[in-house]
């Protein structure tokens, strides 16, 4: 029983670097998130998608980009890392809507020197 | 702007204390509400939830939780408490409207001590 599964869990990126942040969910889920935990912040949604090929922005996504082209993957990519995108990422999905149980991946920490 | 408030930050409790965690919503409508758990080091586990019905709701782990529709609130509460029980603890909620997803809080990081 995977569910969302997330890589890498750690990374450490130079200023100017990109990389793309790896997710995949074997639960059919329609929607999947994106969010990014800061210490005493809690959880701010930086993407999410209902459905394969469709995206929209959530509170914080500048500097980010997503694309969902099957239903499983949601992979995020950083462009050109700043220090201010050192946080810890979490994937998510849920079945139904927005408002229903989102089941969270383990997380990957990057950290940006 | 719909959001989310956790009203303590960092709660520090002996074991065997009484827990209650505030968490209140910004406004009302139909809402789904939840309560995650995230253990040091760990991602978020769903705790308990709430659609509708007895407004009073027991999730895992002895903890409970109570909607209350006038006051926008939905706090955790768990009689007595257990070193174990140290983690961060988020409010969730879902308006049932559109697609928007869940709303989260800032977290309240509860520290229990022997």
């Amino acid at each position: 029983n995977a569910g969302v599964t997330q890589t890498p869990k750690f990374r450490i990126l130079k200023i100017g670097q990109s990389m793309t942040l790896q997710c995949t969910q074997d639960m059919n889920h329609n929607y999947m998130y994106w969010y990014r935990q800061d210490p005493g912040m809690g959880l701010k949604l930086i993407y999410y998608s209902v459905g394969a090929g469709i995206t929209d922005k959530g509170e914080v996504p500048n500097g980010y980009n997503v694309s969902r082209s099957t239903t499983e993957d949601f992979p995020l990519r950083l462009e050109l890392a700043a220090p201010s995108q050192t946080s810890v990422y979490f994937c998510a999905s849920s079945q139904g809507q927005g408002n229903t149980e989102a089941f969270f991946g383990q997380g990957t920490r990057l950290t940006v020197v | 702007a719909q959001s989310v408030s956790q009203h303590n930050h960092h709660v520090i409790l002996s074991e065997a204390a009484s827990l209650e965690l505030g968490c209140n919503y910004s406004y009302g409508g139909t809402v789904n509400l939840f309560w995650y758990v995230q253990y040091p080091g760990q991602h978020l586990q769903l705790l308990l939830k709430y659609f509708s019905g007895d407004p009073l709701v027991k999730g895992i782990k002895g903890f409970e939780a109570e909607f209350i529709k006038s006051k926008f609130s939905f706090n955790l509460r768990k009689p007595s408490v257990q070193w174990s029980d140290t983690a961060e603890y988020f409010c969730a909620v879902g308006w049932n409207s559109g697609n928007t997803p869940l709303v989260f809080g800032k977290g309240t990081r509860l520290s229990v001590i022997a």
